[in-house]
């Protein structure tokens, strides 16, 4: 089946240094990806579109310049969070548009999430 | 503006018995998916069942339906013969039907299978 990855599956880092996570789609090619952030105790928001080859699209209250976004292939996303600070400590997910599953045409996978630490 | 609206942050059930984990939404889209996800400790998100708005029999997957009702907006996960592995927190989402864009997830409901 379709499968997503993501590295660092932990990072700890000290305030002000910038982070990056990476989502590759392992065997399927992903047009589009999305990445979500989740506090503890408290549901997935999604932050942003993720297409490949152009600008990302935030979703409201995601600051662009912290959260920079690059999709430059088919099978990778990337999310770097600029100059962390000790509340962009929380837990990262992606996931990736690929082929469908129960009758949809397509469906959402999602990686195993990144956690991070910022001191 | 799609929402989805989880009441039950917490349930208790025992082993071997059925247990229903409460969804609704509101959406002003004709077409939708509904989904539900399991998220152990771990962190990753597993995929558990779909429901499309057009779908007219509700979803089974297995120990897994979803009971859908339009009318109420109303997409109830039911789980058969719990398990202990069934501990985990669990997320109703909903995406507009063309395609698997956007998720929106509802809070999640908490559910601990006592032995």
């Amino acid at each position: 089946g379709a499968v997503v990855s993501q590295h660092p599956s932990w990072v700890i880092c000290k305030s002000g240094t910038s982070v990056k996570i990476e989502c590759r789609s392992l065997d399927f090619q992903a047009t589009t990806m999305f990445w979500y952030r989740q506090f503890p105790k408290q549901s997935l928001m999604l932050m942003a579109t993720s297409n490949e080859g152009s600008k990302a699209t935030y979703e409201q209250g995601v600051e662009k310049d912290k959260f920079l976004i690059n999709h430059a292939s088919l099978t990778l996303s990337t999310l770097t969070v600029t100059s962390a600070h000790p509340e962009d400590s929380s837990f990262y997910i992606c996931s990736a548009r690929g082929p469908g599953t129960s009758g949809r045409a397509e469906t959402q996978y999602f990686g195993p999430g990144t956690r991070l630490l910022v001191l | 503006a799609q929402k989805i609206t989880q009441t039950q942050p917490g349930m208790f059930v025992q082993e071997k018995e059925a247990v229903t984990l409460d969804c609704t939404y509101d959406t002003s889209d004709q077409s939708y998916g509904l989904f539900w996800y399991k998220q152990p400790s771990s962190g990753e998100m597993i995929f558990l069942i779909y429901q499309g708005s057009y779908d007219e029999q509700n979803a089974t997957e297995g120990r897994y339906s979803l009971n859908f009702q339009k009318a109420r907006k109303s997409a109830n996960l039911v789980i058969s013969a719990s398990q202990l592995g069934d501990s985990a927190m669990y997320f109703c989402a909903m995406s507009p039907y063309s395609s698997a864009s956007k998720i929106i997830f509802g809070s999640g409901t908490r559910l601990s299978i006592r032995p």
